[in-house]
């Protein structure tokens, strides 16, 4: 069976920070992974998700993640933080990309950005 | 393009009333899921369909939860009698190929 966990529920960092949000997944075949963005009372929006090919995924608003298969890891990461990056984060895994796949998501992590 | 649109956006209701919860899909996407999301339990997908069959409904918490999908640009998620243990933000997301486009989600509150 597959999982997903993320490590710290709540991660705080100052503007202009750099933002590391970690991730380690559980999967007995080669995973499929995603990061997920909530922002307040709105649905998961998609950040950026790796399937196969490169390891290191660039996805929207400045956020990058690198699969590590070594590590089981796919940490997300941001060199400066922006106030606008205030959300919770999700990490998921999918045994297959296909239409059939689904998603296991992680708990979250909200991250908090200070001024 | 209009994205995964659900409605109510909020519901608040008496325990034993029933609980409709609709979803319209992008159209094109041949797959539809359903997820919960609480603060205990995070997020917990109940079903999925695919080209409007269900596919995997192991997460659908017990029988007063159906879901059904008459066809391609519509679903629904029946809650009945509800329960307080049921008030949860509900997720309906479409995916064409690998990735979940959601919608804004049902909050449903049940006293």
């Amino acid at each position: 069976a597959q999982s997903v966990t993320q490590l710290g529920s709540h991660v705080s960092v100052s503007e202009g920070a750099l933002v590391l949000l970690r991730c380690n997944y559980s999967s007995s075949v080669p995973p499929y992974l995603f990061w997920y963005v909530q922002y307040p009372n709105q649905g998961l929006q998609l950040l950026l998700k790796y399937t196969t090919g490169a390891t290191l995924v660039k996805g929207i608003n400045g956020f990058e993640a690198e699969f590590k298969k070594s590590e089981t890891s796919f940490h997300l990461t941001k060199p400066s933080a922006h106030m606008s990056d205030a959300a919770e984060y999700f990490c998921a895994v999918s045994d297959r990309p296909g239409n059939a796949g689904k998603l296991i998501f992680g708990q979250g992590t909200t991250l908090q950005v200070k001024p | 393009d209009a994205g995964v649109i659900q409605s109510p956006r909020h519901e608040v209701t008496e325990m034993g009333q029933e609980v409709t919860l609709r979803c319209k899909p992008i159209s094109g996407h041949n797959s539809l899921f359903w997820y919960r999301q609480t603060m205990m339990r995070g997020l917990e997908l109940l079903i999925y369909f695919n080209n409007n069959v269900p596919i995997d409904d192991s997460g659908m918490p017990e029988d007063r939860f159906s879901a059904k999908m008459p066809n391609a640009s519509f679903s629904t998620l029946k809650i009945q009698p509800s329960e307080p243990r049921d008030s949860a933000v509900y997720f309906c997301a479409s995916s064409p190929w690998g990735e979940l486009f959601f919608g804004e989600g049902s909050r449903l509150t049940v006293l």
